[in-house]
């Protein structure tokens, strides 16, 4: 079965500080790997996707994740971030084949101080 | 072009009730998933599905069923409601059955009294 784990609850980061957000997964082969975001009373939206090729991906909002197969993490970062970030961020799984559901985490609450 | 449209956006109920969440995909979309999202916690799977037969189901009571009409909007239904079915239920459609390119709604908050 596919899981997914954030370790981090909640997140306090200065504006224009950089940012890590961690995500390990479990899946018997290489999963498709989501990173989104949801702001309070809204959906998700999604930031970026992983499913093969290059291990540094590129997302919206400046926001970047890398797929490290040997910790079976998939972290995301941005440089710098804006007040605007401030979010609930959640990493999820998907299976390649038979592949009709996502997995989520329990989620990274971001907070950002001035 | 409209998202996924998710109606009613708030709803109260008491326990032993009967409540009934509806979704309308993006034009083009034949496929719906639904999500359960309890506060604190991620979205969990509860359906999917596509061109109006279910595709997957997952570890949610017989209490909840689902289905999807021909315009390919779905409706969720949950029956003899608990407290423990208060939750933000989210609906995401796609074009097909994969998870590759998921579009989420707001979502309808349910609470339970």
């Amino acid at each position: 079965a596919q899981s997914v784990t954030q370790p981090d609850i909640h997140i306090t980061v200065s504006e224009g500080a950089s940012l890590e957000l961690r995500c390990n997964y479990s899946y018997g082969a290489t999963p498709y790997l989501f990173w989104y975001v949801q702001s309070p009373g809204q959906g998700l939206q999604l930031l970026l996707k992983y499913f093969s090729g290059d291990t540094l991906v590129q997302g919206i909002k400046g926001f970047e994740a890398e797929f490290k197969r040997s910790q079976s993490s998939f972290n995301l970062r941005k440089p710098s971030v804006h007040w605007s970030d401030a979010a609930e961020y959640f990493c999820a799984v998907g299976a390649v084949i038979g592949n009709e559901k996502l997995t989520f985490g329990t989620g990274t609450r971001l907070t950002i101080i001035p | 072009d409209a998202g996924v449209t998710q109606s009613p956006t708030h709803l109260i109920k008491t326990r032993g009730q009967h409540v009934t969440l509806r979704c309308s995909p993006i034009s083009g979309h034949k496929s719906v998933s639904w999500y359960q999202q309890v506060l604190g916690q991620g979205p969990q799977f509860i359906f999917q599905y596509y061109e109006k037969e279910e595709r997957g189901r997952g570890n949610f009571p017989d209490r909840f069923s689902a289905r999807q009409f021909p315009n390919y909007s779905s409706e969720l239904n949950v029956n003899a409601l608990l407290l423990g079915d208060s939750a933000l239920y989210l609906c995401a459609s796609s074009l097909g059955t994969g998870v590759e390119k998921l579009f989420f709604g707001s979502g309808t908050q349910l609470s339970v009294l």
